[in-house]
């Protein structure tokens, strides 16, 4: 059973970077079958996809948040991982990591997400 | 990007009843490329419905899809208690992917 899950720093201050990492366990990252993404949901709001990535390294942005966010992957750990700079408190929100079924060639819809991480941003 | 606008904000209903949940696009959503998911208070968004109608692996059949173009439906024809939560639209025609706003079902 494919379960994927989200780690890192629960607190982060004004200004610094959100460093967080998925691993997934059960199946392949490589799979030629799938993006990896990170969405988000601020405490009471609704959902706001980030950015996803394709194991051989090919991603695509949010524009919203695209100069602010990095997004990567390890295929020998079998994890990929978000990396969102300059926080301010509206990043605030639960981030979710998730599987990303492959459409030509592009993203579609999410089918395995994970249970998602609190993280807040506060001096 | 393609705005999503799910109405209404809140269905309040009884087990048993049935329950239409809408969903309009900004923009055509090309060949139905429209998901649904349901949110649970503490847990991840589940999929329920990807192409507009199909069923994900192990959805009841008391869920389904219909629409294309700007305008998508969620059905569920009998409310089970467990079905209680919120649900979003998606758009997955282009990037940025885009969900709808919500749509709370709560127990009337």
């Amino acid at each position: 059973q494919l379960q994927l899950q989200e780690s890192g720093p629960g607190l982060v201050k004004p200004s610094e970077t959100l460093s967080l990492t998925c691993t997934v366990s059960g199946g392949s990252i490589s799979s030629s079958n799938y993006y990896w993404g990170w969405i988000r949901q601020p405490p009471g709001k609704g959902l706001e996809w980030i950015a996803s990535i394709y194991y051989s390294g090919s991603t695509f942005y949010n524009p919203s948040l695209q100069s602010r966010v990095t997004i990567s992957v390890d295929t020998s750990k079998n994890q990929f991982s978000l990396k969102l700079s300059s926080v301010i408190a509206a990043d605030t929100a639960v981030y979710y990591c998730a599987r990303q079924q492959r459409f030509y060639g592009s993203g579609s819809y999410l089918n395995y997400w994970g249970q998602g991480t609190l993280v807040t941003v506060s001096s | 990007e393609i705005v999503l606008t799910q109405s209404p904000g809140t269905l309040s209903l009884s087990p048993g009843e049935r329950a239409t949940l809408s969903c309009r696009a900004s923009q055509s959503v090309s060949s139905s490329y429209l998901a649904w998911y349901q949110q649970k208070p503490g847990q991840a968004p589940r999929l329920l419905i990807y192409g507009a109608s199909s069923r994900a692996t192990g959805i009841p059949d008391r869920f389904s899809g219909s629409g294309s173009g700007t305008d998508f439906t969620l059905t569920i024809s009998r409310l089970e208690p467990e079905d209680f939560a919120v649900y979003y639209c998606q758009q997955y025609t282009s990037s940025p992917w885009t969900f709808g706003q919500g749509t709370k079902v709560e127990i009337k």
